[in-house]
């Protein structure tokens, strides 16, 4: 079981580069979320969907933009990148009932240099 | 303002210990808080869930416990082994009641280290 994956593992990019973060789930839930860890802060939701072709704002969406066309995909694209972007990204999933875990990928180490 | 509070100190135990870590949290009101597992470089791991009308849940060797007066989760783990060493996040659920869908604002985790 794949359950998320997320692509690709580590990425250095250059300021003002762009680029997308790849997250696909195999267990058909309706949720998905993106969230940033920085060290000693906690998971801070990014964007999030409830639904093939449903997206929101989370608590820090500057800088980023999100699509879901399908239920198993959620790509996230960094525009223009900026060193504030440095950070360990991680895709969630969780089925659509409340009271439900979440279930997250290993993350991409993203470093903006 | 809101905030998560999980003691940002490591937490040293002897195996075999009872490990016990603390959330606190500050003007929510969750009603489901949830425990997560998170190695080095790896994705959080869920753990246990526990709603606001539960005083206690246990799983294994994992008990939580969830005072909303208090404002405080406490997670044990009993017989402690050096494999139970990670970092383990809280989380709570602030908007399931409200609109069904699953809202978690996490804390920074503790990370814990059980020595043989």
């Amino acid at each position: 079981n794949a359950g998320v994956t997320q692509t690709p593992k580590f990425r250095i990019l250059k300021i003002g580069q762009s680029m997308t973060l790849q997250c696909t789930q195999d267990m058909n839930h309706n949720y998905m979320y993106w969230y940033r860890q920085d060290p000693g802060m906690g998971l801070k939701l990014i964007y999030y969907s409830v639904g093939a072709g449903i997206t929101d704002k989370g608590e820090v969406p500057n800088g980023y933009n999100v699509s879901r066309s399908t239920t198993e995909d959620f790509p996230l694209r960094l525009e223009l990148a900026a060193p504030s972007q440095t950070s360990v990204y991680f895709c969630a999933s969780s089925p659509r009932q409340s009271n439900q875990p979440q279930h997250f990928g290993d993350g991409t180490r993203l470093s903006i240099l | 303002s809101q905030k998560i509070e999980q003691n940002s100190e490591a937490l040293n135990i002897q195996e075999g210990k009872t490990a016990t870590l603390t959330c606190n949290y500050t003007n929510y009101s969750p009603a489901y808080l949830q425990w997560y597992r998170q190695d080095p470089g790896r994705g959080p791991v869920f753990l246990l869930l526990i709603r606001e009308n539960e005083k206690e849940k246990r799983k294994e060797r994992l008990k939580v416990t969830f005072d909303t007066t208090l404002k405080q989760s406490l997670f044990h783990i009993t017989a402690s082994q050096p494999a139970d060493s990670a970092t383990y996040l809280c989380a709570l659920d602030i908007n399931s009641m409200n609109t069904g869908f699953q809202k978690l604002v996490f804390g920074t985790g503790t990370r814990l280290l059980v020595s043989p």
